[in-house]
């Protein structure tokens, strides 16, 4: 199975409220990352989260992770119509020593809709 | 403008056809990665380039062949088409950082392959 699943897998809101989403992961990592793609095209990255990190933001991007717990979550605030898109997050396989050895896996990804 | 280059961007052919999806990436990235998105099954990995002369298998080879003769260019070649390869392929470029295991990837636009 994939190693970070979201959730959940579509999400359906009204423009200006708050969208989360989920994703858990089964092993360790160094870092997480989450992705947004609008219909039928390329991933765009959003932002990054280290092991260390709790929290990050960006813009109006949360993110939010708990390694204890082996979870993240993607917070998007006073959201808009052009936000409707598929969100994923992605994590690195990593050795025994912590490094990437190139193979991020992503997950299945939420569709978010924003109703204007 | 800093990109990934896939081509053809839409390609319908026939079972045992040989066919290239060509990659190219203008970021001098060392990393280079393919990966196939079908419904319900999200993005999966086919094979990934840690640098020139350097493949590797990702979760899905099994009929898939790369070659990573140039830093630039990372082309899939699918030998022997059947339907089951019937989907939107992605290649993505990273300058990856070994030591930080950060692994932010660039994507194309996708090509989406039909065989029949």
């Amino acid at each position: 199975s994939q190693q970070g699943e979201e959730d959940p897998q579509a999400l359906s809101i009204q423009e200006g409220e708050n969208a989360t989403m989920n994703c858990s992961y089964k092993t360790s990592i160094n870092n997480l990352q989450w992705y947004r793609q609008n219909s039928g095209r390329g991933l765009v990255h959003l932002i990054l989260i280290r092991s260390n990190e709790r929290e990050k933001h960006s813009g109006r991007l949360r993110v939010t992770l708990d390694t204890s717990k082996k979870s993240s979550s993607l917070l998007i605030t006073a959201s808009r119509a052009a936000d409707t898109a598929s969100y994923f997050c992605a994590t690195p396989r990593t050795n025994a020593g912590g490094t990437s050895y190139g193979k991020l896996t992503f997950g299945q990804g939420t569709i978010l809709t924003v109703h204007p | 403008e800093a990109q990934v280059t896939q081509n053809p961007r839409y390609l319908i052919t026939v079972t045992g056809k040989k066919l290239t999806v060509t990659c190219s990436q203008n970021m001098n990235h060392e990393y280079m990665s393919w990966y196939r998105q079908d419904p319900g099954l999200g993005l999966r990995q086919i094979y990934y380039s840690m640098n020139v002369e350097v493949t590797d298998k990702g979760d899905v080879p099994e009929g898939y062949k790369v070659s990573r003769k140039e830093k630039r260019n990372f082309p899939l070649i699918l030998e022997s088409p059947s339907p089951n390869q019937t989907s939107l392929y992605f290649c993505a470029s990273s300058s990856q950082r070994l030591a930080s295991g950060a692994n932010v990837l660039t994507f194309g636009a996708g090509s989406r392959l039909t065989v029949l």
